[in-house]
C-alpha cells in the first residue's frame, strides 16, 4: 500500500454503537490529521498531531476521540454519536518541520460515516 | 474565528472557456495558499499553492494570484477541459503553520 490510507471505507452505526476509523499514511510524514467533510460546508480540521503536540478543534464534540500511536497510525474512536456526525471522515499526513511551517497535505480516501 | 470565504459556490463553463474562483482570508498571519480538487467520490489532491513571498504562480492551464494586501487569492483555470469538472477548495494556513481553513468548495462543471 502506499500513500494514505482508511478503514473502512463505509460505515453504519446507531448512536449507541462504539466503533474506530483506522488511518495508516506510508509516506514517512509527522505529522496527520482528521477532517470532517459534510455537504455544502468547508473541510472542518477536527484535529492534528505533529511533533509530539496535539491541536483540536475546541468545537469538536467530546463524543469523538483522536489516538496517535505513532507517526503512522491514527484513530477517531466514535461512541454515542448523533444522526448529524454523518458525514465523510478524510484522515491526511504531511511533513512538517517546525511549528510555523507548512507542506503539501495528503489525504486518504475517506471513510463515508452513516449514524442512524 | 478565523475562516476562509469561496465564491462562487457552483460554476459552469463551456469547453475552453477559462474559469476563476476566488477566496479571501482574513488570519493575516495566513502565507501558505494550496488549492485542492475533488473529483466525484475521490480524495482531494493538492493541484497548486502559492506562498506568500510571490504574487502568481503558474502551472501549464491553472495559475494561482494573490494579494496579500487585500487577503485575496484566485485560482484560473484556461482552456477548460470535460476532465476539469470537479469541486476545488481553496485554503489557507492558520498563525502561519501547519494546520489548515479551508473554504466551502466551488463545484465546477466543463460542458463539451
Amino acid at each position: 500500500e502506499t500513500g494514505v490510507t482508511q478503514t473502512p471505507r463505509h460505515l453504519v452505526m446507531g448512536m449507541t454503537n462504539k466503533k474506530s476509523l483506522k488511518c495508516e499514511q506510508h509516506l514517512g510524514h509527522n505529522a496527520m490529521y482528521w477532517y470532517k467533510q459534510s455537504a455544502k460546508k468547508p473541510l472542518e480540521l477536527m484535529f492534528v498531531y505533529s511533533l509530539e503536540e496535539r491541536v483540536e478543534n475546541n468545537s469538536v464534540p467530546s463524543r469523538f476521540s483522536p489516538e496517535c500511536p505513532n507517526s503512522s497510525h491514527l484513530f477517531l474512536h466514535l461512541h454515542t454519536l448523533q444522526p448529524e456526525d454523518s458525514a465523510l471522515y478524510l484522515c491526511a499526513s504531511s511533513q512538517v518541520a517546525a511549528v510555523r511551517s507548512y507542506n503539501e497535505q495528503f489525504f486518504g480516501p475517506g471513510t463515508r460515516l452513516t449514524v442512524l | 474565528g478565523e475562516n476562509v470565504e469561496q465564491h462562487p459556490s457552483t460554476l459552469s463553463v463551456q469547453e475552453g472557456d477559462s474559469a476563476v474562483i476566488k477566496c479571501t482570508y482574513s488570519d493575516s498571519a495566513s502565507n501558505y495558499f494550496p488549492w485542492y480538487k475533488q473529483e466525484l467520490g475521490k480524495r482531494p489532491q493538492l493541484i497548486i499553492d502559492i506562498r506568500s513571498n510571490v504574487g502568481e504562480k503558474k502551472d501549464q492551464r491553472i495559475a494561482v494570484t494573490l494579494n496579500k494586501t487585500a487577503k485575496h487569492f484566485s485560482l484560473h483555470i484556461t482552456e477548460t477541459q470535460p476532465e476539469d469538472s470537479a469541486v476545488y477548495f481553496c485554503a489557507a494556513n492558520l498563525n502561519s503553520g501547519y494546520a489548515l481553513n479551508f473554504g466551502k468548495g466551488t463545484s465546477l462543471l466543463v460542458t463539451p
